[in-house]
């Protein structure tokens, strides 16, 4: 069975272009993450989906920050426009509703010059 | 905010020893989720071990294991015959309020 995929797994921009990260999630995952993580951290989360609706957006920098999951399944996050801090690996992760083990794809990471 | 500690920013040990990586954390809840997750260069998140919050018993995964102190919210990982394939950066994480925190990792280093 295949994991979580992530892509593209690395993404070099320059500050204020836009940037798109997709996510596909195990099959029949019904929760997805959005994790960033910053050099030398550990991550930390944007957004938390069940199914299509974000039910946990609080960590989510809403002026330049967006994501979707049209259908429940894959997801997409989007920045625009992006700034020097935004360089950091985005990590996605699925989970069943209410499960506790969460599964980890490769990750993108970003670097904005 | 309900946050994870991870006093030791990096931590070697010879090849085939024992080495214990320290957590501590912050919580409210009675019930939750403690692990130990290993990501190495690949950036991948990989599920180490763990461990149920109302379950005295501590965890153990073949050469892995913890040390669960709740009173204390303290939560170690130990790895016994270390191998070289150990080596990577060692995230512990507390899952709680439907969503996993961790903490700031332990750069662990295998020495041949």
């Amino acid at each position: 069975e295949a994991g979580v995929v992530q892509s593209p797994r690395y993404k070099i921009i320059e500050k204020k272009q836009p940037v798109a990260f997709w996510c596909n999630p195990i099959s029949g995952h019904n929760t997805l993450y959005w994790y960033r993580q910053n050099l030398g951290q550990g991550p930390e989360l944007l957004i938390r989906y069940e199914n299509e609706e974000a039910v946990d957006d609080s960590q989510l920098p809403k002026d330049r920050f967006s994501a979707e999951r049209l259908k429940g399944v894959d997801s997409t996050l989007k920045i625009q426009p992006a700034e020097l801090g935004d360089s950091a690996v985005y990590l996605c992760a699925s989970s069943s509703i209410g499960g506790e083990k969460l599964f980890f794809g490769s990750g993108t990471q970003l670097s904005v010059l | 905010a309900q946050t994870v500690t991870q006093s030791q920013p990096e931590m070697s040990v010879q090849e085939a020893e024992t080495v214990t990586l320290s957590c501590t954390y912050d919580t409210s809840e009675s019930d939750y989720y403690l692990f130990w997750y290993k990501q190495p260069p690949s950036r991948q998140m990989i599920l180490v071990i763990r461990q149920e919050a109302y379950k005295q018993q501590n965890a153990t995964e073949n050469r892995f294991s913890v040390n669960f102190q709740k009173a204390a919210k303290s939560f170690s990982l130990k790895i016994s015959d270390s191998q070289l394939g150990d080596a990577a950066m060692y995230f512990c994480a507390r899952f709680g309020n439907e969503k996993l925190t961790f903490g700031t990792g332990t750069r662990l280093t295998i020495i041949p």
